[in-house]
């Protein structure tokens, strides 16, 4: 199974800082992979999938770019509501569909 | 739009078997494009995928749940279900359907990802 692993596994910033979470993986993926943002009690929604599409109706200050085993997802200028956890899931050999343990980006 | 709303006991005795059932609504629970998933979280911790099936296929489990867990669809109800036997402490979560959806990207190239998801349903064991 393939494995992903998340760095940092948390994180503290500032309202306008420019932020960067990594996603690796055990071996390559393509570009099979998919970054989600949940916030407390609620369920996840996706943010970037095949590692560097942006879903509808997803700002724009989010992205996400990386090939093989190195990914990063990138929020250019942290707004409020962007403090959440974040999570990688790759697509490319599934079953089973596997997470990163995830990123907890909190407020300085 | 589709929805999907979880339903079932919030909470399970050690030993018995979890039942949940998630009803689909605003769209076909039998297109093929799509699969159809349970995903849980354990208080505190990450995001752990249970197994998915296709409304017209075999499912697929995760193999550290395989032997205690059976996903079916209900296209009649636009209904899929998930049980999950002998359950223990271990097992209390928020369990979340999930749609697995296949989109395009910018190269032409198709993705699967989670586009639809339930609100997700506290089950205790205890």
């Amino acid at each position: 199974d393939i494995q992903l692993t998340q760095s940092p596994s948390s994180l503290s910033a500032s309202v306008g800082d420019r932020v960067s979470i990594t996603c690796r993986a055990s071996q390559s993926i393509s570009n099979y992979l998919n970054w989600y943002q949940q916030k407390p009690g609620r369920a996840p929604k996706v943010l970037i999938y095949g590692a560097s599409n942006l879903q509808t109706g997803v700002p724009s200050r989010f992205s996400g770019r990386g090939s093989g085993t190195e990914f990063t997802l990138t929020i250019s200028s942290l707004q409020l509501e962007d403090f959440s956890t974040y999570y990688c899931q790759q697509s490319y050999s599934t079953p089973p569909i596997t997470f990163g343990q995830g990123t907890r980006l909190e407020i300085k | 739009q589709v929805q999907l709303q979880e339903s079932g006991p919030g909470l399970v005795k050690p030993a018995q078997t979890l039942s949940l059932t998630c009803s689909v609504s605003g769209g076909s629970i039998s297109s093929g494009d799509y699969f159809w998933s349970w995903i849980r979280q354990p208080p505190g911790k990450g995001l752990e995928w249970i197994g998915y099936i296709y409304y017209s296929g075999d499912p697929y489990y995760n193999p550290s749940l395989k032997s205690r867990v059976a996903i079916s669809v209900d296209t009649s109800k636009s209904q899929f279900s998930l049980k999950l036997s002998s359950v223990t402490a271990a097992d209390t979560a928020v369990y979340y359907c999930v749609r697995g959806a296949p989109q395009l990207g910018i190269t032409g190239d198709s993705y699967y990802f989670m586009d639809v998801w339930g609100k997700g349903t506290t089950v205790t064991v205890s």
